[in-house]
C-alpha cells in the first residue's frame, strides 16, 4: 500500500519570499511522484514529476522538488513567492505498473502576503 | 484545444434524485478517470477505465456506476443521490499507458454537486 502525507494543510509567506511545501510519501515499491497546483474554481494542473533518473526536477512556474528516498521525502520549493502562487498543492504518488493506484496527499493551501 | 470538458458544472439535487455527469477528453487517451474532492481529504479515485468498454472500481465507488461506451467519453451516474455525495467531482485522463510510465493526469475543471 501506498501514502502521502502533506504536512501543513495551510502555509503562508510573504512575497518574495521562500516556498517550501512538504510531502512525505510511502511505498514499497520505487515510487512515481507528482506535485499538481489547483487554482480556484479549476482542475489540477501539473505542476512537475519524478520517475527515475536526476533526483532534483524542475517544474513549471520555478517550482523544483528533490526526490530523497532515505528521507521518503518529495519537497516542493520556489526560491521567492509571487501573489500568483497562491493556490492549493498536492503531493501524489504511484508506482511503475501501477495502472490506476495515484493516490493523493490531503492538500496545502498556500497563501502569499503581500 | 479543448482537453477535458465536464458537464454540468454546477448541480443541486434532492436525495434519491439521480443524475448523469459527463466527461469528454479529445486528446485521444485511452485511460479514464473519476475523482471526488472533499476538503482536506485531497482527491479520492471513484472508478476508473483503461479503454473504451471497461471500467473498474477505485477507492470509492459505492453509489457510483460508470460506463465507456466511446473512447472520447466516461460517464459518471447517480442513481440515488445521497447528501454524503457532496462533493466536487474531477474527472482525468491519461496517456496510452496510464500512470505505467509516469504519464500524468490531464484534469476537466471539476462539477461541483450538492445533495440536499
Amino acid at each position: 500500500a501506498q501514502s502521502v502525507t502533506q504536512l501543513g494543510s495551510h502555509v503562508s509567506v510573504s512575497e518574495g519570499a521562500l516556498v517550501l511545501l512538504r510531502c512525505n510519501y510511502s511505498s514499497s515499491v520505487p515510487p512515481y511522484l507528482f506535485w499538481y497546483v489547483q487554482y480556484p474554481n479549476q482542475g489540477l494542473q501539473l505542476l512537475l514529476k519524478y520517475t527515475t533518473g536526476a533526483t532534483l526536477v524542475k517544474g513549471i512556474n520555478g517550482f523544483e522538488a528533490e526526490f530523497k528516498k532515505s528521507e521518503t521525502s518529495f519537497h516542493l520549493t520556489k526560491p521567492s513567492a509571487h501573489m500568483s502562487d497562491a493556490a492549493e498543492y498536492f503531493c501524489a504518488v504511484t508506482y511503475s505498473g501501477s495502472a490506476r493506484q495515484l493516490t493523493f496527499g490531503s492538500g496545502t493551501q498556500l497563501t502569499v502576503l503581500p | 484545444n479543448a482537453g477535458v470538458t465536464q458537464t454540468p458544472k454546477f448541480r443541486v439535487l434532492k436525495t434519491g434524485q439521480s443524475m448523469t455527469l459527463l466527461c469528454a477528453q479529445d486528446m485521444n487517451h485511452e485511460y479514464m478517470y473519476w475523482y471526488r474532492q472533499d476538503p482536506g481529504m485531497g482527491l479520492r479515485l471513484i472508478h476508473y477505465s483503461v479503454g473504451e468498454g471497461t471500467t473498474a472500481k477505485g477507492e470509492v465507488p459505492d453509489g457510483y456506476n460508470v460506463s465507456r461506451l466511446k473512447k472520447q467519453n466516461f460517464l459518471l451516474g447517480l442513481e440515488s443521490a445521497a447528501p454524503s455525495q457532496t462533493s466536487v467531482y474531477f474527472c482525468a485522463s491519461s496517456q496510452g499507458t496510464g500512470l505505467r510510465n509516469g504519464s500524468p493526469l490531464h484534469f476537466g475543471n471539476g462539477t461541483r454537486l450538492t445533495v440536499t
